[in-house]
This record gives C-alpha cells, structure tokens and sequence, in this order.
C-alpha cells in the first residue's frame, strides 16, 4: 500500500539533546513538508522541499534542519536551538506544483522533551 | 506573507448544516484545500478550490471567492462523527503550502 510512514509515533527526549524524526513515503511524491503542530492550534510549517537535495524554510525553520538526499525521504532533525520542542509533529507529500493535489499525512510523531 | 483566519469553533447538532468560514491574504494565490483532522489524527483531505464557485463532494460543499479572498466550507446532515478540527490551507507562488489555525466543530446530539 502507498502511503506516508512517520516513525517514531512517540518520542522522549532530554532538553539539551538533538532528536532527529523519521518521515518516508513511496508515493511518488516530489514535495514533502514539515509541520509543527501544537494544542488547540493549527500546522506550522516548519520546512519544505519540492525536489531532492533542495529544501527551503517555512514559517518557524530556527532550530531544525533537513535533509533531503532522497525523494523518498524527508527527516527533521529537532535541535538543541530549538527553545520549545515539545509538540506534534506532521510530515505530508504532494504531488508537487500541482496545486490540486492533495497533501498526503503520517500520522505524526508525538516529541516531548523532558 | 500568508495568513488565513478561521473561527476557532463551531457547535451544532446532527443532522443540521454548518458553514465554517475562511479568509485569507497571500501572495499568488494558486487554491484553497480544506482538510479535517480528527483529535491526535492525520489531517485528511476534503475538498480544493481554484476558480470561484461551489464545489461538491457529497455532504460537504466548498466554496471560493477570490476577488474577496475568502471561502466557505459547507457540511450538510450532520453526523456525530463530523466532529473535528478542520483547516483550510492556501498554496501560493513561493510553492509552500500554508495551512489555517483551524476550526473545532462539535456536533452535539
């Protein structure tokens, strides 16, 4: 089955610590985003990238990086720089410049930082 | 930059209609999508509008105006499984896909 896999679904790490989440679909999907998402409010784009081994800067890019040296995979590293980590975590593909694509989700990955 | 307002939420009973409001400001303005997230879940895809006017996909209708950067998604019969967060979402020309602060709706019965 195609799809969007996000792994872990829950995360636990020390404050101090980089934390680095897993996000791999096998759709055939040129563009894949992060989100950050926390209670009661809506997604924040974090980073996005419309073709491999480039990716551009959302909304709230300070204190993660990512990486994208495959179209399949698309992984946010949660750094030390980043005051406030704890939240959920989305990752999505398009199927690019195609406006009237859906995005496609992963269930998300839960990161509390302790 | 790009913004998109909603109302933070919406409560009605089963079976009756809900409209939940989206106005927006961006800069080449491609379409408007509508998803639903139901609490903890993936956000899902409902229903995209490029050109002005109503789309339908069975109970759900959306609707765009452009010239008034604003549109509407619509939700007939209301079910109690219809509660959920819902987010309308805008892409643009810098190709990111931005999303609402999304509204609750809560369907009582």
């Amino acid at each position: 089955d195609g799809g969007i896999t996000q792994s872990p679904k829950y995360l636990f790490r020390k404050e101090g610590q980089n934390v680095t989440l897993s996000c791999e679909q096998n759709l055939n999907h040129d563009a894949m985003y992060w989100y950050r998402q926390d209670p009661g409010q809506g997604l924040r784009l974090i980073y996005y990238s419309q073709i491999v081994n480039d990716f551009q800067k959302g909304d709230i890019a300070e204190g993660y990086s990512v990486s994208r040296e495959k179209k399949e995979s698309f992984p946010l590293t949660v750094t030390s720089a980043q005051k406030n980590p704890t939240a959920f975590y989305l990752c999505a593909s398009s199927q690019g410049l195609s406006w009237d694509a859906e995005a496609f989700f992963g269930q998300g990955t839960r990161l509390t930082v302790v | 930059g790009q913004s998109l307002e909603q109302p933070s939420e919406v409560t009605a009973v089963e079976g009756a209609i809900v409209q939940i409001n989206c106005t927006y400001q961006t800069s080449g303005f491609y379409g408007l999508s509508w998803y639903q997230q139901h609490d903890g879940g993936a956000p899902t895809f409902l229903s995209y509008n490029a050109l002005d006017g109503l789309e339908e996909t069975g109970r759900f209708s959306s609707f765009l105006s452009r010239s008034d950067s604003y549109g509407y998604l619509l939700l007939q019969e209301l079910q109690m499984k219809d509660s959920a967060s819902y987010f309308c979402a805008v892409g643009g020309a810098t190709n990111k896909l931005i999303f609402g602060t999304g509204t609750l709706l809560a369907v009582q019965p």
